[in-house]
């Protein structure tokens, strides 16, 4: 039963134009919400987050929307950069998961995002 | 610098030869997990430790074994590895979640292979 699913495994885009990779959970526990971004060779590095009682977060480049009545998430990258080409990872928190405090993190499966020049 | 370590970073070996897969931090945190990544499935928990002597099962703990006799390290043991645990490993560390959820922070894998 995949919790968080990523249903595009790819995503290819022009340098300089939005970026937007999608995430769709069935969890209505989940209570936080994280992106993390893979380069070949190296461990997932956080990206941004957002908490289920906000519907946008946003850093620099990164903007996350959450739409908890469509239980989706997504993640705009404005202007993308080739240096985004990697792999992203959304994944949920389950506070009450786990069976301590921390909770219990699920990932999706991952996007490959190639930005071209 | 603060870091997750892990050793071998790449490893191939046969069915049946127990080996043993090293994680440090050295960011004092609590909380250590083990994950394996999969085509198609993403990353999954294997075990997860919130201190010294505590650990639990994560969604895939079976052929697998863990310890965490000191803060900053937390091994990954296969006793008997079998080709299905040809896979890519991560292990993660965060502290304390608080009010607000803490991101773990993850080593650089290991690539492991079973013939």
């Amino acid at each position: 039963d995949q919790q968080v699913k990523q249903n595009s495994p790819s995503l290819s885009v022009q340098e300089g134009r939005i970026s937007i990779l999608n995430c769709d959970y069935t969890n209505s526990m989940f209570d936080y919400f994280l992106w993390y971004k893979k380069y070949p060779a190296e461990g997932p590095t956080f990206l941004i987050s957002i908490s289920s009682i906000k519907d946008k977060n946003e850093d620099g480049r990164f903007t996350v929307f959450l739409n908890k009545s469509a239980k989706h998430l997504s993640l705009h990258i404005v202007p993308s950069q080739p240096g985004d080409s990697a792999v992203y990872f959304c994944a949920a928190r389950n506070p009450n998961a786990g069976g301590t405090s921390y909770g219990k993190l699920t990932f999706g499966q991952g996007t490959i995002l190639t930005v071209h020049p | 610098e603060a870091q997750v370590t892990q050793n071998p970073r790449y490893l191939i070996t046969v069915t049946g030869k127990k080996l043993t897969v090293t994680c440090s931090q050295n960011m004092n945190h609590e909380y250590m997990s083990w994950y394996r990544q999969d085509p198609g499935l993403g990353l999954r928990q294997i075990y997860y430790s919130m201190n010294v002597e505590v650990t639990d099962k994560g969604d895939v703990p079976e052929g697998y074994k863990v310890s965490r006799k000191e803060k900053r390290n937390f091994p990954l043991i296969l006793e008997s590895p079998s080709p299905n645990q040809t896979s890519l490993y991560f292990c993660a560390s965060s502290f304390s979640p608080g009010v607000a959820y803490n991101e773990q922070f993850f080593g650089p894998g290991t690539r492991l292979t079973v013939l």
